[in-house]
């Protein structure tokens, strides 16, 4: 069974430093690989989606990196803001159509 | 529209009422999930739509439970003699599903629905 882990579970960083989130698979037959944030009392929003094919994704400040036989992902975030602070989730689907999600980090950047 | 809606935004029943919660998915979208988030939790899987064929009802927590997707759009959970424990905001989302040049299985989720059993 797959299983993703993110770790810190919580992070804490001044404005403007770079940062890097971690998701761990243990299972590398992934179709693709989801990174979301979540605010408090909302739903979940898109970032990022790696295919399998795929090694990484860019979008603005943010970057996700996708390494199978490692069984990582990272989501790379430059240049942090306070309206960062969310919590950040990964969220990998199998070939056979199945959804694992991570377990989240809470990120906090500190103004 | 342009995204997933979610109504109502928030309910607040009594113990033992039964409640329905909507999702209208993004036009096009033919697969549907439903996940439940209990607070402070991670999300569980309750239910899954695709085209026309059965759904994947292995997440639901209980015969109080059950779901419809109505001409392959909107759905309607639907949770009888509602329990305390059944708080929780519970999240939609929806996907063009897989293969051809939409289909990236990429999910998009609405706001949820923060069902609140007293």
């Amino acid at each position: 069974k797959q299983e993703v882990t993110q770790i810190p579970a919580a992070l804490s960083v001044p404005e403007g430093e770079n940062l890097v989130l971690n998701c761990s698979f243990t299972d590398s037959a992934i179709y693709n690989l989801q990174w979301f944030r979540q605010d408090p009392g909302k739903g979940l929003t898109s970032l990022l989606l790696i295919q399998s094919s795929q090694r990484e994704q860019t979008s603005g400040r943010l970057n996700a990196s996708l390494d199978k036989s490692s069984g990582r992902s990272t989501l790379y975030i430059a240049a942090s803001q306070p309206g960062d602070s969310a919590t950040y989730l990964c969220l990998l689907s199998n070939t056979g159509n199945q959804f694992y999600f991570g377990t989240g980090t809470s990120l906090t950047v500190i103004p | 529209g342009a995204g997933v809606s979610q109504s109502p935004s928030n309910k607040v029943t009594e113990k033992g009422k039964d409640v329905e919660l909507r999702c209208d998915p993004i036009s096009g979208h033919t697969a549907l999930y439903w996940y439940r988030q209990s607070l402070g939790q991670g999300l569980e899987f309750l239910i899954y739509f695709q085209g026309n064929s059965a759904p994947d009802k292995s997440g639901l927590p209980s015969d109080r439970f059950s779901a419809e997707r109505t001409g392959g759009s909107v759905s309607t959970l639907t949770i009888q003699r509602t329990q305390q424990e059944d708080s929780a905001v519970y999240l939609c989302a929806s996907s063009p599903g897989r293969g051809g040049f939409r289909g990236t299985g990429e999910l998009f989720f609405g706001e949820g629905s923060r069902l609140t059993v007293l």
